[in-house]
C-alpha cells in the first residue's frame, strides 16, 4: 500500500493564479481531511468529508475548495491564491466510526504564494 | 465546541530525563484524543490515542499518556528521554461533528 500521497510536494504560485494540491490514498477509508500548518499555529482543518459526495468545513475553509467523488481521491483547490495561503499542506485519511480516527498522514505540500 | 490547548511551545529536558507534555482539552461529549508526533520535514504520526476504555494509554517508542476527566487533561509523558525524541508533539481532539483538531503543538529538545 502506498498510504496517503500527495503531489505535488512543492509549488510556487504567483498572487491570483489557482492550483489544485492531490491527494490520494489506497486504504479504502471513509474519512479524509485538509490541513495547514503554519509556525507556532499547529494544524488547522481546512475541509474534510466522511465520505465519497459529502465534504464539510473546517477552521479556516475560506480560499479554499474541495470535492470528494471517488473514496481514494480528496483534491483541494486555491481558486485565487494569496501570499496568506503561504503554508505547508498536509492531507489525512482514516477509517470512521466506532474508536477509530486515527488518521494516517501524507507526506505533505509546500506551497508558497509570491 | 471541541478545542484543545498545548502549554508550553517549547520544552527542553537532558537524556534520560523524564518527559512532560501538557495537554488540556475541551469537549462537551466524551472525548476521542490523540498525540501525533512530527519528525523534521516529514508528516505526523500517531503515538497514541484514547477512546473511551483505559485511562492509562500505552502508545510507541515509551510513550504514554492518562486521561483525567476531572482535569480535562490528556498530558503525554515517558520516563527518560532520548535523543531521538526531538520532534513535535501535537495533541488532537474528535469533535461530535467528526471534526478532528489540532493543538498549537509543542517543540521537545533533548540536552546531551
Amino acid at each position: 500500500n502506498a498510504g496517503v500521497t500527495q503531489t505535488p510536494k512543492f509549488q510556487v504560485l504567483k498572487t491570483g493564479q489557482s492550483m489544485t494540491l492531490q491527494c490520494a490514498q489506497d486504504m479504502n477509508h471513509e474519512y479524509m481531511s485538509w490541513y495547514r500548518q503554519d509556525p507556532g499555529m499547529g494544524l488547522r482543518l481546512i475541509h474534510y468529508s466522511v465520505g465519497a459526495g459529502i465534504t464539510d468545513q473546517g477552521e479556516v475553509p475560506n480560499g479554499y475548495n474541495v470535492s470528494r467523488s471517488t473514496t481514494e481521491d480528496f483534491p483541494l483547490r486555491l481558486l485565487s491564491a494569496a501570499p496568506s495561503q503561504t503554508s505547508v499542506y498536509f492531507c489525512a485519511s482514516s477509517y470512521s466510526g466506532g474508536a477509530s480516527y486515527e488518521q494516517y498522514f501524507g507526506p505533505g505540500t509546500r506551497l508558497t504564494v509570491t | 465546541a471541541q478545542s484543545v490547548t498545548q502549554l508550553g511551545s517549547h520544552v527542553s529536558v537532558s537524556e534520560g530525563a523524564l518527559v512532560l507534555l501538557r495537554c488540556n482539552y475541551s469537549s462537551s461529549v466524551p472525548p476521542y484524543l490523540f498525540w501525533y508526533v512530527q519528525y523534521p520535514n516529514q508528516g505526523l504520526q500517531l503515538l497514541l490515542k484514547y477512546t473511551s476504555a483505559a485511562t492509562l494509554v500505552k502508545g510507541i517508542n515509551g510513550f504514554e499518556a492518562e486521561f483525567k476527566k476531572s482535569e480535562t487533561s490528556f498530558h503525554l509523558t515517558k520516563p527518560s528521554a532520548h535523543m531521538s525524541d526531538a520532534a513535535e508533539y501535537f495533541c488532537a481532539v474528535k469533535s461530535s461533528a467528526s471534526k478532528i483538531i489540532f493543538g498549537s503543538g509543542t517543540r521537545l529538545s533533548i540536552r546531551p
